[in-house]
């Protein structure tokens, strides 16, 4: 059965704090693992990571896959008050439908900011 | 635009009622997916829509029944739902690359069955 695991389950560091977020998996036919920032309200997509060690980076986030150890990380430098949500991690793999895909999501991360 | 639009927001629904959550996007996605998600826990698939041909059913009993009227719109009908079903229902779409595609989500419905 398809796994997706996200270490730690929550977190709370000050503002300015530089801070890892981990995500191993076990799926079979890998395809691609994404990251999702959750708030409120829907999950808003991050990154897509397919091909291992190359570094995808927006601003303060990056992240980066291994391939061969089956994780991902994201990483958030100088963390703001507005990182504060549910970091997603969730992986393509198994069935592959035309047209479609089936992610399977961990847990969640949650990170608290506190100023 | 990675808008997925999702009517309503919010939806309070007896036991006894039939409803519908509605779903749109217009970014020429031919997959579409329902996800359910209950508090402090990820999204779970329910349904994919693949070429609006309903393509993956995850064991979701019968009171759910989605419908893809075309490639651009996406229901999920509602009957004699139980309070248990109370949940945020997430419509998401994604490109036909053959996988490795992005699937972007709209902001969901909050549905509260009393």
């Amino acid at each position: 059965e398809d796994k997706v695991v996200q270490s730690p389950l929550s977190l709370v560091v000050h503002e300015g704090d530089t801070v890892t977020l981990n995500c191993s998996y076990e799926v079979t036919n890998f395809r691609s693992l994404l990251w999702y920032k959750q708030e409120k309200k829907a999950p808003t997509f991050l990154f897509m990571l397919t091909s291992s060690g190359i570094e995808k980076k927006s601003g303060r986030l990056s992240s980066i896959l291994d391939k061969k150890e089956l994780f991902s990380i994201l990483n958030i430098t100088a963390t703001q008050t507005g990182d504060s949500a549910v970091y997603l991690c969730a992986v393509e793999g198994a069935i592959i439908i035309q047209g479609a895909q089936k992610l399977v999501f961990g847990q969640g991360t949650r990170l608290t900011i506190n100023p | 635009d990675t808008e997925v639009t999702q009517t309503p927001k919010h939806l309070v629904m007896g036991m006894t009622n039939k409803k519908s959550l509605k779903c749109e996007q217009h970014m020429g996605h031919r997959a579409m997916y329902w996800y359910k998600q209950k508090a402090k826990k990820p999204p779970e698939l329910m349904f994919v829509y693949s070429y609006e041909k309903l393509s993956i059913n995850e064991s979701v009993p019968s009171r759910f029944s989605p419908e893809c009227p075309n490639s651009s719109l996406l229901n999920l009908h509602l009957h004699a739902l139980q309070p248990e079903d109370s949940a945020l229902y997430l419509c998401a779409s994604s490109e036909d690359r053959g996988g490795g595609n992005t699937i972007y989500f709209g902001e969901g419905s909050w549905l509260t069955v009393v």
